[in-house]
């Protein structure tokens, strides 16, 4: 299909692990989310792409986050030496420009445990 | 900074009845949007309906509407004739007009009894 896909769609890790995480946003969308989801928990933004302009990061929550999106199209978020905090569902959500006029798609997400 | 609050952790209602979901939130802005996302079992989130602040009509999407009080900052869902395939959790999502992204609640569990 077309929709935004993520791999993997689990990934289980030991405690002070790298680990890497993909996600595939729909073709032409030029907006790219990552948002985190803790067990029972809302969603936590965590950084923003936008077309060639500097991403907004004002969500990674430490160093050891980081995430790239190349080409303007996939984008990888890593998180080196692993905490057991970390463990979340990691979504992925694109749109086609901004996330008011066009809705944001998302894809099903990476369920990370770290043991 | 801006906040959403869903008080409603969990709710249910019989197929067919009629539901509201609540959420509040806090905001300094004139120019904003507000959203009901839906995250069935499969976690991939659907949007269910959009308002814009400047509208003073609520949105309404065949069974999905909204009751959009500005002056309260209440943006309640109601889903009418409630069905099976309803069932999922239930945010609320902010977003202001200069900004990049949205700040969304904690969720609502809807749960459907047949």
């Amino acid at each position: 299909g077309a929709g935004v896909s993520q791999s993997p769609s689990n990934k289980v890790t030991e405690k002070g692990k790298d680990v890497e995480l993909r996600c595939d946003p729909i073709s032409g969308h030029t907006a790219l989310y990552w948002y985190r989801q803790s067990l029972g928990q809302g969603l936590e933004f965590l950084i923003y792409f936008q077309g060639n302009s500097a991403p907004d990061k004002s969500g990674l929550p430490s160093d050891r986050f980081s995430a790239e999106r190349t080409g303007g199209s996939v984008s990888t978020l890593t998180i080196q030496r692993t905490q057991q905090e970390d463990s979340a569902v990691y979504l992925c959500a694109s749109t086609r420009s901004g996330p008011y006029n066009s809705p944001l798609h998302f894809g099903n997400g990476t369920r990370l445990t770290v043991t | 900074a801006q906040t959403v609050t869903q008080s409603q952790p969990e709710m249910s209602v019989q197929e067919a009845e009629t539901v509201t979901l609540s959420c509040t939130y806090d905001t300094s802005e004139s120019d904003y949007y507000l959203f009901w996302y839906k995250q069935p079992p499969s976690r991939q989130m659907i949007l269910v309906i959009r308002q814009e602040a400047y509208k003073q009509q609520n949105a309404t999407e065949n069974r999905f509407s909204v009751n959009f009080q500005k002056a309260a900052k209440s943006f309640s869902l109601k889903i009418s004739d409630s069905q099976l395939g309803d069932a999922a959790m239930y945010f609320c999502a902010y977003g202001y007009n200069a900004g990049n992204m949205l700040t969304f609640g904690g969720g609502t569990r809807l749960m459907v009894k047949p």
